[in-house]
């Protein structure tokens, strides 16, 4: 798989239940970030987490990352109708000097009411 | 809450015409990039523009393309003869110089080669 690839692919879920999503990557990163792209609109930033870190939290939303494993999860609890949308991670090598980002194909996430 | 702005929302052109997309990164930002999303695939990293000059590029940046931060306040990405396979979302995004490194997206902008 490519750096940054998700899944599931596509998600539907009912309100109210947990969404979990999971990206993995190839190459060595510094952070990894998760963000929320509406359809055909912009990327909304969610959250970020270091290399050295395993678990974040923000509001509703938990991300942990396994570097050993090269793996990433985000988990949206309790979820809504409006977090109907697909949700990308995307990586850097800042210690190298790259800030490009390098996106997934995404996980395309549908909430039920 | 500062946010990254892009103009236009959409842009038709047709193919050889030059244009330019525009874009206002958060004030206190250094760090400023475009990426490209052609329709139903990955979002692509294009150029990283730091201190007045290109920090990063990739292999689609080539020499069609280019960046400018003309003013103060404006970041702009030129593409010159437009292809049809330019078509795609052209998001401009920035960041703080040192951490934390997340990057703030605009909406974007529709390009539309005919």
């Amino acid at each position: 798989s490519q750096q940054g690839e998700e899944d599931p692919q596509a998600l539907s879920i009912q309100e109210g239940e947990n969404a979990t999503m999971n990206c993995s990557y190839k190459t060595s990163i510094n952070n990894l970030q998760w963000y929320r792209q509406n359809s055909g609109r912009g990327l909304v930033h969610l959250i970020l987490i270091r290399s050295n870190e395993r678990e974040k939290h923000s509001g509703r939303l938990r991300v942990t990352l396994d570097t050993s494993k090269k793996s990433s999860s985000l988990l949206i609890t309790a979820s809504r109708a409006a977090d109907t949308a697909s949700y990308f991670c995307a990586t850097d090598a800042i210690r190298t000097g790259r800030r490009a980002l390098t996106f997934g194909s995404g996980t395309r996430l549908q909430v039920q009411p | 809450e500062p946010e990254v702005t892009q103009t236009p929302s959409h842009q038709v052109t047709q193919m050889g015409q030059e244009v330019i997309l525009r874009c206002v990164p958060i004030s206190n930002h250094l760090y400023f990039y475009w990426y490209r999303q052609i329709l139903g695939q990955k979002v692509e990293f294009l150029v990283s523009f730091y201190n007045n000059e290109i920090s990063e590029k990739s292999e689609i940046f080539d020499d069609q393309f280019s960046v400018e931060r003309p003013d103060g306040s404006n970041f702009t990405l030129k593409i010159r003869s437009t292809k049809l396979e330019d078509s795609a979302m052209y998001f401009c995004a920035s960041s703080e110089s040192q951490g934390p490194y997340e990057q703030y997206f605009g909406p974007g902008t529709r390009l539309t080669v005919t």
